[in-house]
């Protein structure tokens, strides 16, 4: 069945350095991928999307690519600051189904 | 800025006992969707609604949990009995529905914490 992985957490960082956090999909067909994010304590806010091959999904800094060669959705950001402390999870929804699948999700903790 | 709106923020009770939880999506939109999170976890569907119908509950175990969406509206989420594995994060998630319409947006959640 359809799955997503995400690299473990959690995954420090001091202010100002750059972030990667690293996402794959198994999935049939062409899924659309997301990228959520969960800060303490609230539910689930979308950061950034992209619905096919190539797109580039961005959004408040950051950015990833649909690499469907790789089955891959690579979250990145430039310069992380102490407010983007969170859990961020990867998500693929099916064009048949509309139902979301999540990674189990990479804390992020960024020191000043 | 429309947002999911879902009710009790936090819930403790014990096991065996009845508990409901509440979301009101946003308006206007067609597909409301129940989440759990466990602690540690990414969420997991446990039943999507197109407007009152019930188009997916393949992971709600009906034998204690149950929803309805009587008005195509808001939505109730039930447990009788709760057990102590039913402590998590049920989040409420909506979005306009059809085809291209991806983007899901949730509300911020219902703790539950069963003793």
């Amino acid at each position: 069945g359809d799955s997503v992985t995400q690299m473990e957490g959690p995954v420090t960082l001091s202010e100002e350095a750059f972030l990667t956090i690293n996402c794959t999909y198994t999935a049939t067909g062409y899924p659309s991928l997301f990228w959520y994010v969960q800060y303490p304590g609230e539910g689930l806010q979308l950061l950034l999307k992209a619905t096919k091959a190539d797109d580039k999904g961005s959004n408040k800094g950051f950015e990833a690519t649909y690499r469907k060669e790789t089955t891959s959705f690579h979250l990145e950001k430039g310069s992380v600051q102490v407010s983007d402390s969170a859990v961020y999870f990867c998500a693929l929804i099916r064009d048949s189904s509309y139902k979301l699948i999540f990674g189990s999700g990479t804390r992020l903790l960024v020191r000043p | 800025e429309a947002e999911v709106a879902q009710s009790p923020r936090y819930k403790i009770t014990e096991k065996s006992q009845a508990v409901a939880f509440w979301c009101d999506p946003i308006s206007g939109h067609a597909t409301l969707y129940w989440y759990r999170q466990i602690l540690g976890q990414g969420p997991e569907l446990l039943v999507q609604f197109q407007d009152e119908s019930v188009v997916d509950d393949s992971q709600l175990p009906k034998d204690r949990f149950s929803a309805e969406r009587l008005k195509g509206v808001d939505s109730t989420l039930k447990i009788q009995p709760a057990e102590l594995g039913d402590s998590a994060m049920y989040l409420c998630a909506s979005s306009s529905g059809g085809r291209g319409a991806y983007e899901q947006y949730f509300g911020p959640g219902t703790r539950l914490t069963v003793t």
